[in-house]
């Protein structure tokens, strides 16, 4: 079975510190994703990566930044953490499919509850 | 800007109904629709994959259907039970030349009454 590993399941940090939340996937996986998850908004996508130090923004980038020096790893940054960062955070791997971008299913990791003070 | 709609927001069901889960989407040039469940406090656990090709996908009790034509996709649990008991969310994924989009619905919470 896919393990998605999550390094935390909460995190307490405070405003303006450098947050760093690590994802480990042990199946060989290409794509990696990065996902928040907020009551009302439901899961919306930060960044993905579908090959060691590659990188593409999803649909809300800003205030964030992501690291994959190595295939299993994909590291989400908060640059200066804001208390509007408190979020659910949700990292998921798949397979490549035939084209460039993904068409396998999703695996997901358990989450990090973040919290921002 | 895609759009991913699912109706109702909550359902309870007594155990052993068959019941119905719809996902709508606004464009209809789609990759895959995928179906996830989400348990309290859990991360996503995926259910089925309907690729664009496709039109059905089934998993034991429960079949996927998707209808390009009407930006619909319905998930069918037969005999429920109280385990069937989650929120469950549908994703459209988009993928074309230099452009990628992931949008997911805001679920249905299922609850099934023993």
């Amino acid at each position: 079975d896919v393990k998605v590993t999550q390094s935390s399941r909460y995190l307490v940090k405070r405003t303006g510190e450098k947050v760093f939340l690590e994802c480990v996937q042990d199946m060989d996986h290409e794509n990696m994703f990065w996902y928040r998850q907020d009551p009302g908004l439901g899961l919306r996508l930060i960044y993905f990566s579908y090959d060691v130090k590659m990188k593409e923004k999803g649909d809300i980038p800003e205030g964030y930044s992501v690291s994959r020096e190595k295939k299993e790893r994909f590291s989400l940054i908060l640059e200066s953490a804001s208390t509007n960062q408190t979020s659910m955070y949700l990292c998921a791997s798949s397979l490549i499919g035939r084209d460039w971008y993904s068409n396998q299913p999703q695996h997901f990791g358990d989450g990090t509850r973040l919290s921002i003070l | 800007k895609q759009e991913v709609t699912q109706i109702p927001a909550a359902l309870s069901v007594p155990e052993g109904e068959n019941l119905v889960l719809n996902c709508s989407f606004t464009d209809s040039a789609i990759y895959n629709l995928q179906w996830f469940r989400q348990d309290p406090g859990k991360g996503l656990t995926s259910l089925l994959l309907i690729q664009s090709s496709q039109r059905e996908q089934t998993s034991g009790r429960l079949n996927a259907s998707l209808d390009k034509s009407s930006g619909r996709s319905t998930l069918y649990i037969a005999a429920s039970q109280p385990g069937d008991s989650a929120t469950y969310l549908c994703a459209w994924e988009y993928s074309g030349a230099g452009s990628y989009q992931l949008t997911f619905g805001k679920g249905t919470k299922l609850s099934v009454i023993p």
